[in-house]
Parts: structure tokens; sequence; C-alpha cells
């Protein structure tokens, strides 16, 4: 069963600060999607990522795919308190997706 | 275009009753899946519904049960609820689910808590 080893757990910064979260698993994505989650609400697909390499930005985020297709990383530049909420990584083949525990980012005014 | 709705939002039910949680998907999506949050557990895949046909399942008991309708809604139902049943369900849907990758979207969740 594939595993995925998402950090920090939570992370809690000052707004404009910059920062990186990090999910990490045991065996290749055939794909990874990172989700964010606000509380009383479900995820919200953000990005998808499918080739090894791959960078994808989305306005003040830059997610990027590891070349072995085992990690990827999410970079928030100049943090917002609009940016608070879970951060989930899932492996979505299979006809099941499977999420990391998430990174919970909280971002100070 | 409408998103994913489920209902109700928040329930409270005691232990041993049972309970049944109704997704509507997105129009056109034929695939719902279902998965239980909880803070220890973190998201936890239940089961997955294609043309009304389980197409996969996670790793819960049978109490656990679900199916889906012709028009893609999907119910999922736990029987003699236990404290640990406690959670946020959420529902998925997603155009096909094909293997390769599937890019699903949420509905709000129904808040489960057992007493």
């Amino acid at each position: 069963t594939q595993l995925l080893e998402q950090s920090p757990q939570f992370l809690s910064i000052q707004e404009g600060e910059n920062l990186t979260v990090y999910c990490n698993s045991s065996s290749v994505f055939s794909s990874l999607q990172w989700y964010r989650q606000e509380p009383g609400e479900g995820p919200v697909l953000l990005v998808t990522v499918v080739t090894g390499g791959e960078v994808k930005k989305l306005k003040r985020l830059t997610f990027q795919f590891g070349d072995a297709r085992k990690d990827s990383s999410l970079h928030i530049t100049a943090a917002q308190p609009g940016d608070t909420g879970l951060y989930l990584c899932a492996e979505g083949g299979g006809f099941k997706t499977i999420f990391g525990a998430g990174t919970r980012l909280f971002v100070k005014a | 275009k409408a998103g994913v709705t489920q209902t109700p939002r928040y329930l409270i039910k005691t232990r041993g009753q049972q309970v049944t949680l109704s997704c509507s998907p997105i129009s056109g999506h034929r695939s719902v899946s279902w998965y239980q949050q909880t803070p220890g557990q973190g998201l936890q895949f239940l089961f997955e519904y294609f043309s009304e046909t389980q197409r996969n399942k996670g790793n819960f008991p049978g109490r656990f049960s679900g199916r889906q309708f012709s028009n893609s809604r999907s119910e999922m139902n736990v029987s003699t609820l236990e404290l640990g049943d406690s959670a946020l369900y959420l529902c998925a849907s997603s155009l096909e689910g094909a293997v390769g990758y599937n890019e699903q979207f949420f509905g709000p969740g129904t808040r489960l808590t057992v007493l």
C-alpha cells in the first residue's frame, strides 16, 4: 500500500513570508494532486501534476513534481491570511485516491 | 454549474443507531467516492461507485455500505454506530474516475457525531 508523508505537519508564519511544504511517497506516483481544505468545507483541488520534473504555477503557489515522481513540493510566496488551511497531497490512480495527512498552515496578519 | 451537494450537513446520533448520508454529484459526473475524515486518521477512502457499481472499496468494516442510483446520486449507510464513527464524511465526484488521474470535486461534507 502506498504511503504519503507530508511535512511539516503544522506551520505558523507571518503574512508576507515564504514557505514550502513537502509530500513524499514510498513508491512512484501515477499522478499527484494538491488540495486545500478550509474548516467546515471539503478539499478543493489546486493542481494535478503528472510528468516527472513538472512545475506548475497558480498565482503565488508553485508546485513541483520530482523527477522520479516520488516527491512533490508546494511553495507559497508572500503568504497571506487567506492561504490559511489544510494542504493535502493525494495520489489518484486506480479508481481511488490516497491522501496524505496534510500540512496545517496558519498565516498571521 | 452546481457543485457537489451533501445532506444533511450535520447529524447527531447515538451508539447502535444507523445513519444514511446523501450525495448529489456535479451534473454529468458518473463517479462518486466517499471518504471519512478524522483528526487522527486524516482522509480515508471508503468506496467508489461508477454507473451504480462499486468499483473499489477501502478498509472499513461491513457496517459501512453504499449505493449509487441511475441518476448518479449516491448514499452511504452506517449501521450499528460506534463512537469512533464520529467524523466528517466527504463525497467527491468526477467525470469518469478513470485510471491515470482522477480530478475529484468534493462536497462540503456531513459532520456526524455519535454520542
